[in-house]
């Protein structure tokens, strides 16, 4: 099975702050990999696709790179309606696997 | 409009059973697969269970290999996740998503609104 780990699992932010999320994967996934956004009691999102593809209707401040094994989620200029916990996930192969999370809260 | 229904789940008793249903609508089902994933109080994501969209492919995270079974009608465009053996550490809200067959596209960029399982005596 592939194993993704995520990190940070947890990061303060100020509004207006630059966020970086690194996931990596234990072998090469190519750019399958998704970025979703989850908010509590709410459905989760997806934000990115196919590593760095913008979902539409999200905004242009969420960005994905990466392809093979590290893959980057940045959030440029921090909005209050950004604080939530993202996820990678791969789905190169069966099982899909999820990061652990990273909670991004206010400073 | 592309979406996924979900229904059933409840509460059951250790060792019970619980059917999910998922209905899909907007899109060819046959061109997708589906997973289900969900989401134990206060933690993460975590896949379950998919299924080709020809339905002939299944398949299964360990912690549920031998208990749960996911199936699917294509006339009715909907997949069931049909857990036996419910324990504790089953409940959680569980998702179905949908997810791809070919490409890079098309995986997890629409989900159910969820469904609670609670695995109490």
């Amino acid at each position: 099975d592939i194993q993704m780990t995520q990190s940070p699992s947890a990061m303060s932010a100020s509004v207006g702050d630059t966020v970086t999320i690194t996931c990596r994967a234990s072998q090469d996934i190519s750019n399958y990999l998704a970025w979703l956004q989850q908010k509590p009691g709410k459905v989760p999102k997806r934000l990115i696709s196919a590593a760095s593809s913008l979902q539409s209707g999200v905004p242009s401040r969420f960005s994905g790179s990466g392809s093979g094994t590290e893959f980057t989620l940045t959030i440029s200029s921090l909005q209050p309606e950004d604080f939530a916990t993202y996820y990678c996930l791969q789905h190169k192969t069966f099982p899909r696997t999820f990061g652990q999370g990273t909670k991004v809260e206010v400073k | 409009e592309v979406q996924l229904l979900q229904s059933g789940g409840g509460l059951a008793q250790p060792g019970g059973s619980l059917r999910l249903s998922c209905a899909a609508s907007g899109y060819f089902f046959s061109s997708y697969a589906m997973s289900w994933v969900r989401q134990a109080p206060g933690k993460g994501l975590e896949w379950v269970s998919g299924i080709s969209g020809s339905g002939e492919s299944t398949y299964y995270a360990e912690f549920v290999k031998g208990r749960f079974t996911i199936s699917s009608d294509k006339s009715k465009s909907t997949v069931y996740l049909q857990m036996n053996s419910l324990r504790a550490e089953d409940t959680a809200v569980y998702y179905c998503a949908k997810d791809r067959i070919f490409g890079v596209e098309g995986a997890f960029d629409i989900w159910g609104q969820g469904t609670v399982v609670t695995v109490s005596s």
